[in-house]
């Protein structure tokens, strides 16, 4: 029972370039999250799907496209990064009935655009 | 509009001694709060929560206190330990059925051997 895993866990791009990052969870969760983490500013929603087949965006959405691919993965994609999306990007995920409102977290992504 | 907020950004203690870990929060709306720990390179991970319904819970060497009056919660860490040190994220959720979280800033807790 690996939790929630995500790919790559570092990558470096040139502004412009596009990229997805993948996040995976084998806890049969419906609710599945994407978060941003700057310095000094907390994690910030970027999208969510509270099941399969459906997203809803988040605090921070610009610039970023999400797809949940399955039941268990859910993708978020860099159409044309800049330095703005430079962040540790956090996948996590939540089922109502089992975990309340705990959500469980991946190791993170770490994202550097120049 | 930061609708969780965590005014101390670090917070350093003696091993053995108690950490007061602060949040204060301005949704009305929200009825279940979390805190989570979260280590350098690591994702968060879940430490305790406690309902609107509830004033206090428990964990082994951690506590959550809820003042609903004060939109006020904190996090009671005795004894504190070395391990201990890590960055605590406080959260909030609405009630409604959305399992949506708020984070604050954090509170980078220091614990001194």
């Amino acid at each position: 029972n690996a939790g929630v895993t995500q790919t790559p866990k570092f990558q470096v791009l040139k502004t412009g370039q596009s990229m997805t990052l993948q996040c995976a969870q084998d806890m049969n969760h419906n609710s599945m999250y994407w978060y941003r983490q700057d310095p000094g500013m907390g994690l910030r929603l970027i999208y969510y799907s509270a099941s399969e087949g459906t997203t809803d965006k988040g605090e921070v959405p610009n610039g970023y496209n999400v797809s949940r691919l399955n039941k268990r993965e859910f993708s978020l994609r860099l159409e044309s990064a800049a330095p703005s999306q430079t962040s540790v990007y956090f996948c996590a995920s939540s089922e109502a009935w089992q975990t309340g409102r705990t959500q469980y977290f991946g190791p993170g992504t770490r994202l550097l655009v120049l | 509009d930061q609708q969780v907020k965590q005014n101390s950004p670090s917070l350093s203690v003696q091993e053995g001694r108690i950490s007061i870990l602060n949040c204060d929060y301005t949704n009305s709306m929200f009825d279940y709060f979390l805190w989570y720990k979260k280590y350098p390179a690591e994702g968060p991970t879940f430490l305790i929560s406690i309902s609107s319904i509830k004033d206090k819970n428990e964990d082994g060497r951690f506590t959550v206190f809820l003042n609903k009056s004060a939109k006020h919660l904190s996090l009671h860490i005795v004894p504190s330990q070395p391990g201990d040190s890590a960055v605590y994220f406080c959260a909030a959720s609405e009630e409604g059925g959305s399992e949506k979280l708020v984070f604050g800033k954090g509170t980078k807790l220091t614990v001194n051997p």
